[in-house]
């Protein structure tokens, strides 16, 4: 079964610290891994995307990893800033029997960043 | 530019009424989508236009229609609202469907509404 999971379910931080946030998955044929920012009360927002042949791509001070063997992410944020405080989400995109490239939405990590 | 743009951002409706949730898109993308959010679960689709006149069916579409009233407007309509339709629900668009390596979906802020 095509799963995506993301851990932790939530993070609370103190303003200037590093984080790192993870997602898992199991979809197959895998084609890319997009994270999405959404602040409270609004739309989801896109940070960055990877695909298979991508290890490492930086914006900013996100800092998002992909290992295609092991099927695991992460983003990384460095020296946080209270305007962090959002719900991380993984999506992957894969493409299904009838060759149609469909999303596969992660729960998502709270992020409370503290002063 | 205002990107995509939802309205109303909130709704009360009770058991069996009807209602129309309007979405428009000013930057020219051909593909629209709906989105639910609920408590507990992913964004899951309800319905998608790939392109100006084309609808199709996402994961949950039973008790929704939707109309692709042109390249800019996509409309999801409910006939008949049940309780277990109290969600936020996100409009978004992006240039292709078949292109999402290179483009992100873009979200509108998102209509919440409660059916008692």
């Amino acid at each position: 079964k095509n799963q995506v999971e993301q851990s932790p379910q939530s993070l609370i931080i103190l303003e200037g610290k590093n984080c790192t946030l993870q997602c898992n998955y199991t979809v197959s044929p895998f084609s890319n891994l997009r994270w999405y920012k959404q602040d409270t009360g609004r739309g989801p927002v896109s940070l960055t995307i990877m695909t298979f042949s991508e290890n490492t791509k930086s914006n900013g001070r996100y800092t998002a990893t992909l290992d295609a063997d092991t099927k695991q992410s992460s983003l990384h944020i460095t020296a946080s800033q209270l305007s962090d405080s959002a719900s991380y989400i993984c999506v992957v995109s894969f493409f299904n029997a009838g060759n149609n490239r469909k999303l596969i939405w992660g729960l998502g990590t709270s992020l409370a960043v503290n002063p | 530019n205002a990107g995509v743009t939802q309205t109303p951002k909130f709704q009360v409706l009770k058991t069996g009424q009807s209602m129309t949730l309007q979405c428009a898109q000013d930057m020219n993308h051909n593909s629209m989508y709906w989105y639910r959010q609920d408590p507990g679960m992913g964004l899951r689709l309800i319905y998608y236009s790939a392109s100006e006149g084309t609808t199709d069916k996402g994961e949950v579409p039973n008790g929704y229609n939707v109309s692709r009233l042109n390249k800019r407007e996509f409309s999801l309509r409910l006939e008949s609202a049940a309780p277990s339709q109290t969600s936020v629900y996100f409009c978004a668009s992006s240039e292709a469907i078949h292109n999402l390596n290179n483009s992100p979906l873009h979200f509108g802020n998102g209509t919440r509404l409660t059916v008692t």
